[in-house]
Parts: C-alpha cells; structure tokens; sequence
C-alpha cells in the first residue's frame, strides 16, 4: 500500500563506516533493479543496477545484493563518507512499470 | 551534452490557479516519464510519454491534470485549478528507449497557497 504522511526511516552512521540500506519490493516478475540516491534539492541519481538473474553486483564503494526468495534488495556503502549523507530508493522494473520505494534517509556522522 | 532540463525550479501559485512545468529530455532521449514526489514519501509515477503520444497514464489523477510530449519542445505537465494538495517536487526522466536508463531531471517544486 502507499504511505500517506510517513516520515522517512533514517539510517545515522559514523564516518568511515559501513552503511546496509534495505528495500522490499512488490513484484515478483520484476527482473531489473536500480539504487537512487537523492540530495537534498536535487533530483535522483543513478548509483547502481541489478537483473534478477544476478544476486549481487559490486561497484565503486557501493554492493548490491538481490535475494528473490524473500524479495529483498540491499545496497552496502563502503568506508561511508558525509558526501553520501542523502535520501536512498530502490526501484523495481518490470517491461515499462517502474516503481519506487519510499526511500531511507542516510545521515553521516563526522 | 546537457542533462534533463526543469523549469521552473521553483514555482508558486494560489489556488484556482494553472500550473504549468516543462521538462526537456537529453538529446537523443524519446520517453519522458513525470514523477511526484510528496515531503518525506518516494517518488509516485504519474505519466510516461513518447514523441506526441502518451503510453501510461495510470498515475495521472483523473481529473485537472493533463500532460502532453510534442514532436518540437519539451515535455509540459499542466494541472489546472491546483489545489493545495498538489504541492509537491515533480520530476521528470528521460531514457533512450523505453527500458532504459532513467535519467532525472533537478525537479520542480510546486508550492499552492
């Protein structure tokens, strides 16, 4: 269902430690995944993607993990930067649907 | 190459007023998808368009809000007769082709007195 009024959950880490973000999806057909991360004003950014014919992909700093069974993605920050403080989605895609999670608020502590 | 293009920022309007954001998508880019996004919820589809043609319009409330994607100039939503409820950011995103990529655009922030 949709969230109406909620405040967005909040993840508060130390600096230089690792941030877990978690995000539930819907669909189960849905077969490629996409990490956004939003700063403040700003409007979504691309961080890094998944096909459902993978569970985990690595980037830059940045992992994901794709565990379909339980329809669970997760997005791993490593060694967590103040630059990285912002809003993060997940976005699930199935053909033209896109849909997005509602986000966590990542907030990095000097 | 430029990103995709907002404007207005920042727009405010009274109530009973129109409402009009546009958007241009980066160059080569033929789908443009609009997103609203309320404080502190994720971004809700609202419309997804291609060159003069609307492809889904199941987020698009049924009434008062129109959008349109013309073979020359940017990608328009227009609500007419806003109402404080729409204030909101509303993004846009432009993709290559219609399973690709999004990429967004800054946003507009809506504000209804």
């Amino acid at each position: 269902g949709e969230s109406v009024g909620l405040h967005l959950p909040t993840l508060s880490v130390q600096e230089g430690d690792n941030s877990i973000i978690n995000c539930a999806y819907s669909n189960s057909a849905s077969d490629y995944f996409i990490w956004y991360k939003q700063e403040s004003g700003k409007g979504p950014q691309f961080i890094i993607d998944i096909r459902s014919n993978m569970d985990k992909r690595q980037g830059q700093r940045v992992t994901v993990l794709l565990n379909k069974t339980v329809k669970h993605l997760s997005l791993q920050i490593a060694a967590t930067q103040p630059g990285d403080s912002a809003v993060y989605f997940c976005a699930e895609i199935f053909t033209n649907d896109m849909r997005f999670g509602a986000g966590t608020r990542l907030t990095v502590k000097p | 190459n430029a990103g995709v293009m907002q404007n207005p920022r920042h727009l405010v309007r009274r109530r009973g007023q129109e409402a009009r954001l546009r958007c241009s998508p980066m160059k080569g880019h033929s789908h443009v998808y609009w997103y609203r996004q309320l404080p502190e919820e994720g971004l809700k589809f609202m419309v997804y368009l291609q060159k003069e043609n609307i492809i889904d319009e199941s987020g698009m409330p049924k009434e008062r809000f129109s959008a349109e994607f013309p073979k020359e100039g940017p990608s328009i939503l227009r609500i007419q007769q806003v109402v404080r409820g729409d204030s909101a950011a509303y993004f846009c995103a432009s993709s290559y082709r219609d399973e690709g990529e999004q990429f967004f655009g800054p946003g507009t922030r809506l504000t209804v007195l």
